[in-house]
């Protein structure tokens, strides 16, 4: 069993829908990231979590500490929101460890 | 801006071919990656860095090498490039404790004709 699992893996929205993107882990942690990476493209942070919620304009993510849940929104998505979503733990070595990503395709 | 730069973005070479992909990045951080991702694919560390003179393999084996000589630079060298290197490489740096989590570089296209 993967010490990260996302889900789902592939999801396809429409223009303006909310979309929730979950990531479960395993181990502890220092904190959770959510990661964002275009088609072709390199890798951009789009959120460090150690608890609570954090909101970024239309992106909101939220952590369980205790259920080592979290959840990436995404309110109001846009084509361009097309992506592929990544959840990743820093734990004790302070590496990453990678979620498997999820392919988020946002159809005008 | 302090930020990581990766050169070059897209390469094309033949078999046998030595490459270096070079990575520097000018924020000062003392831990510095490489990443090896297949299209679609997961990410895999390849080689990482603590600090100058420090390097380190990865969880994935890997034909190339890496040498830190600086802090804000970390290069990665294929000494005979094959078919199996065409991925794309990403180098990503951080401070210490990963407070602030990795800055990642735009990456390298490689493929090896």
């Amino acid at each position: 069993k993967n010490e990260v699992e996302q889900s789902p893996q592939n999801l396809t929205a429409q223009e303006g829908e909310f979309i929730t993107i979950n990531c479960s882990y395993s181990v502890g942690i220092s904190a959770l990231h959510w990661l964002q990476q275009h088609p072709g493209g390199g890798i951009v942070s789009l959120f460090m979590l150690s608890s609570g919620k954090k909101k970024h304009g239309r992106l909101i993510a939220t952590i369980n500490i205790q259920e080592k849940h979290s959840s990436l929104h995404i309110t109001a998505s846009h084509p361009r929101d097309s992506a592929v979503y990544i959840c990743a733990l820093t734990s004790g070595t302070y590496k990453y460890i990678f979620g498997t990503g999820t392919r988020l395709k946002v159809l005008a | 801006e302090a930020d990581i730069y990766q050169t070059p973005r897209y390469l094309v070479i033949g078999t046998g071919k030595k490459i270096t992909l070079e990575c520097s990045q000018t924020m000062g951080h003392d831990k510095m990656y490489w990443y090896q991702q297949d299209p679609g694919m997961e990410l895999h560390l390849i080689h990482y860095s603590y600090g100058v003179n420090s390097t380190e393999k990865g969880d994935l084996s890997s034909e190339s090498t890496v040498s830190r000589i600086r802090t804000e630079h970390f290069p990665l060298t294929l000494e005979s490039a094959r078919p199996s290197h065409t991925s794309q490489y990403l180098c990503a740096s951080s401070d210490v404790q990963a407070l602030y989590g990795y800055t990642f570089g735009s990456g390298t296209r490689l493929t090896v004709v």
